[in-house]
């Protein structure tokens, strides 16, 4: 079975500096990887995903993730935050197995943008 | 705009009561979702649909909680009866999947339920 860890419950940042939450998961199988933002009060929402090809993927939002196979690893990173990207991030990740796609969550990462 | 809609956004109930709450997925999606976000757990799996018929609801309460979806347009999940610790957010999503390719996972806004 798969599974994705989020280490950091809670990432305090200033405001225009750099951040990055972290993800790894572990699949014994290939894996599909995404990023989910939710705002308070709201759903979850796509950030952004990587599916084949290019293993940087990039939002229309300035946040950017790189597949790392060999750490199992999908870290989120913004050269620059926004107090607007105050939210919780979700990192996930879908198998196939069993003939469907299995998605697993994260426990997710509060971003919090001190101005 | 296509998005998820979800009713009722806010119900409070006594415990022992049936509570129901409904999602339409995006026309044309094949997949729903159901989930439960609470502070203490996180975000978990209740149910999943492919093609309306369930695919995944190992993490549904099964003496309690069913879910259902008579129609490719609507998608239920029923409570019966509630409990206090079923005070939670619970979200419908949608997606386009093929089975050996997944897709976005399109999230209604929730039902934030409460148990008294």
């Amino acid at each position: 079975a798969q599974s994705v860890t989020q280490l950091d419950s809670q990432v305090p940042v200033f405001e225009e500096a750099p951040v990055e939450l972290r993800c790894n998961y572990s699949s014994s199988v290939s894996v599909y990887l995404f990023w989910y933002v939710q705002y308070p009060n709201q759903g979850l929402q796509l950030l952004l995903k990587y599916l084949s090809g290019s293993t940087l993927v990039e939002s229309i939002n300035g946040f950017e993730a790189e597949f790392n196979k060999s750490q199992t690893s999908f870290h989120l990173r913004k050269p620059s935050v926004h107090i607007s990207d105050t939210a919780e991030y979700f990192c996930a990740v879908s198998v196939y197995s069993g003939g469907y796609q299995k998605v697993t969550f994260g426990t997710g990462t509060k971003l919090q943008v001190i101005p | 705009d296509a998005r998820v809609t979800q009713t009722p956004r806010h119900k409070v109930t006594e415990m022992g009561q049936e509570v129901t709450m409904r999602c339409q997925p995006i026309l044309g999606h094949n997949t729903v979702f159901w989930y439960r976000q609470t502070m203490m757990q996180g975000l978990e799996l209740l149910a999943y649909f492919r093609n309306r018929a369930p695919l995944d609801d190992s993490g549904m309460p099964k003496d309690r909680f069913s879910a259902e979806m008579p129609d490719a347009t609507l998608a239920t999940l029923k409570i019966q009866p509630s409990e206090p610790r079923d005070s939670a957010v619970y979200f419908c999503a949608s997606g386009f999947y093929l089975n050996e390719r997944p897709d976005t996972q399109y999230f209604g806004p929730g039902t934030r339920l409460t148990v008294l």
